[in-house]
């Protein structure tokens, strides 16, 4: 079946540490997505790339680094930078067509600094 | 620019019970408008969509109509069960990504 893996599915880290969030998709979409979710403040998106080798900062990017090297592929980093880390981290995809068809999302990735 | 305003929750209500989320928008042109429902632990589901003005997007029981005068996509079920407590959001595509609103989290009691 076609969808979004997210790996893994809780992370910890301790603070001062770089950590890679893995973002995998076989629905042979160009565009995806990293939004982050906490309580009470709905999705926040961070970086967002339409095709192979180039990408854009959303809302939230400071303290956020990603590649898209393979259409499959979009991988975030979040650096020591980022001065509140904790929180659930989603990636999603869409074909790029206008968005009409709305946005696949991943199970997510819910990241601790310890 | 683009943005979405939903109900405050927590929302809670009681088996069979009639459910309405306010959802209002602001956006230049059309743009396409969505419902999302997140249960715990889990990522987003697109539960229904609509593209244009007047436009009705079902599913599982659950409608939303796409209103340009109002600027309103609000969601509703007419009776709801224990299996709908989730996070229901709706969100807006435009400038080449979607906008969310906060999320209205439902709590259907026995």
């Amino acid at each position: 079946d076609g969808g979004i893996t997210q790996s893994p599915k809780y992370l910890f880290r301790k603070e001062g540490q770089n950590v890679t969030l893995s973002c995998e998709q076989n629905l042979n979409h160009d565009a995806m997505y990293w939004y982050r979710q906490d309580p009470g403040q709905g999705l926040r998106l961070i970086y967002y790339s339409q095709i192979v080798n180039d990408f854009q900062k959303g809302d939230i990017a400071e303290g956020y680094s990603v590649s898209r090297e393979k259409k499959e592929s979009f991988p975030l980093t979040v650096t020591s930078a980022q001065k509140n880390p904790t929180a659930f981290y989603l990636c999603a995809s869409n074909l790029g067509i206008g968005g009409i068809y709305g946005y696949t999302f991943g199970s997510g990735t819910r990241l601790t600094v310890v | 620019g683009n943005s979405v305003t939903q109900m405050e929750g927590p929302v809670t209500l009681s088996e069979e019970a009639f459910l309405t989320i306010n959802c209002t928008y602001t956006a230049t042109g059309y743009p396409s408008l969505f419902w999302y429902v997140q249960y715990p632990g889990e990522g987003l589901q697109l539960l229904l969509k609509a593209t244009k003005a007047d436009d009705k997007g079902s599913n599982k029981g659950f409608e939303a109509t796409y209103r340009k005068e109002t600027t309103s996509f609000h969601l509703e079920k007419g009776s709801v069960q224990v299996s709908d407590s989730a996070v229901y959001f709706c969100a807006n595509f435009g400038n080449e990504k979607l906008t969310f609103g906060t999320g209205t989290r439902l709590t259907i009691i026995p």
